[in-house]
């Protein structure tokens, strides 16, 4: 099974529908974010999570928002999604700074 | 703010040859360095990293990578591609401390291709 795990892995939908991407993870970590992926321009942090009661914006939060659930969940949502959030969607986690992050497969996310 | 220049999109090797994939950041004080590879419908995959230490760093798969501060240069490497290594490759940056060291930076990723 894998570590980190993202659901759905593809979703279609129309302009102006809420959506929720959902990750879990089984490795334990603390530190838990969230990435989108556009060809092109690399992977940019949308927000990041250092334990259930800290979160904070990252680059481009613009749009979304989330919530940590628990240590192991971490979800993002669009609450009124449009067609430029069309996107590959990444979650990821840690441990420590210096560690290497930890991706799921992604979701895959159209919206139309 | 730290910043990744992948200066090649892509990367044409033949199989067998040796390959290199390019990387320099711009970062406050000392880097984390990581690179990681990404294949078709999968998450990014931890390669390799520099923390501190040894210029040289080895890595996962016969890769390896090369930290040069003066030219705050991350360049990856393997002596002989395969054409299993043809994957989407990504650099990335956090300083040790202070503003951003919360924030790994990535560059846009250099496709690389191996040629049987």
């Amino acid at each position: 099974d894998a570590d980190v795990t993202q659901t759905p892995r593809n979703r279609i939908t129309k302009t102006g529908k809420r959506i929720m991407l959902e990750c879990s993870q089984t490795k334990g970590h603390d530190r838990m974010y969230w990435y989108r992926q556009d060809p092109g321009l690399g992977l940019r942090l949308i927000y990041y999570s250092f334990d259930v009661k800290d979160i904070n914006k990252g680059e481009i939060s613009d749009g979304y928002s989330v919530s940590r659930q628990a240590q192991a969940k971490f979800s993002l949502s669009l609450e009124s999604a449009i067609p430029n959030q069309t996107a590959l969607y990444f979650c990821a986690t840690s441990d420590m700074t210096d560690q290497p992050q930890h991706f799921g497969d992604g979701t895959r996310l159209s919206i139309l | 703010a730290q910043s990744v220049a992948q200066p090649e999109d892509q990367v044409n090797v033949a199989e067998g040859n040796p390959l290199t994939v390019k990387c320099t950041y711009s970062v406050s004080g000392n880097p984390y360095l990581f690179w990681y590879v990404q294949y078709p419908n999968r998450g990014l995959q931890f390669l390799l990293k520099y923390i501190t230490g040894d210029n040289l760093v080895k890595g996962s798969y016969g890769f390896e990578a090369e930290f040069n501060k003066s030219q705050t240069s991350f360049h990856l490497k393997k002596p002989s591609a395969l054409v299993s290594d043809s994957a989407l490759y990504f650099c990335a940056v956090r300083p040790h401390s202070g503003a951003g060291s919360y924030q790994l930076t990535f560059g846009k990723g250099t496709k690389l291709s191996v040629i049987p």
